[in-house]
């Protein structure tokens, strides 16, 4: 099935570093979202983008909306050990049924 | 507010059975999607459902199909499964249908499958 362009695929990082992450697609999306899976457990939502050029952000998040309406990055700032775990991001079109469309995922480390 | 409840945890069976998941939904929300996750993948869409109607299917094969109930929970059941159906499924509710509105989506913590 179709994917996200989701890159990197993992980051090793020191704890307080900063994080970024993105996501690109072939396809114009008119919602763009950021969830973080734990092992065992179902996406958590983090951010949800409607508008292109929007910037939002949730705490030490934040997440921009493309200007191409193509793609969306992620960005954690002063990163700490519970930010562990798989990062997607996942898009949706107009009268799709609002079906999400996800990346492969970031794995992301966190090193004391 | 209770969330999004799946059920059961984890199940396993053989090749060629049949299985069914179950889905209750966020209160307030009126749409549940239902996704497939291999392993080192991101979730696939199988189908959504809103007002007890399919709503939108991904690229999965009948055997996989799903209803909603009046109170807006779900099923999701697969037939003949084959070993390519191990998998998380995770299913994902909405408050929002047809008529416009955001695509917010809130998921369970997913039915582990094996098939052996």
């Amino acid at each position: 099935g179709q994917q996200l362009n989701q890159s990197p695929q993992s980051m090793f990082i020191q704890e307080g570093e900063d994080v970024s992450m993105n996501c690109t697609s072939s396809s114009i999306f008119n919602t763009w979202l950021w969830y973080k899976q734990d092992p065992g457990e179902g996406p958590v939502l983090l951010i949800a983008l409607y508008k292109a050029g929007e910037l939002t952000s949730n705490g030490r998040l934040t997440a921009q909306f493309g200007i191409t309406r193509k793609d969306s990055f992620l960005n954690i700032s002063a990163s700490i050990p519970s930010d562990v775990g798989i990062y997607f991001c996942a898009g949706a079109s107009s009268g799709s049924a609002r079906q999400l469309t996800f990346g492969s995922g970031t794995q992301l480390t966190v090193l004391p | 507010e209770t969330g999004v409840t799946q059920s059961p945890t984890h199940l396993i069976k053989t090749r060629g059975q049949q299985v069914t998941l179950r889905c209750s939904s966020q209160s307030g929300h009126n749409t549940v999607s239902w996704y497939q996750q291999a392993l080192g993948q991101g979730p696939q869409f199988i189908f959504q459902y809103y007002r007890e109607e399919e709503n939108g299917r991904g690229n999965f094969p009948p055997r996989f199909s799903g209803l909603q109930f009046p109170n807006y929970s779900s099923e999701l059941n697969v037939n003949a499964l084959e070993l390519d159906d191990s998998a998380l499924y995770l299913c994902a509710s909405s408050p929002w249908g047809l008529a416009g509105g955001r695509n917010e989506q809130f998921f369970g913590p997913g039915t582990r499958l094996t098939v052996l």
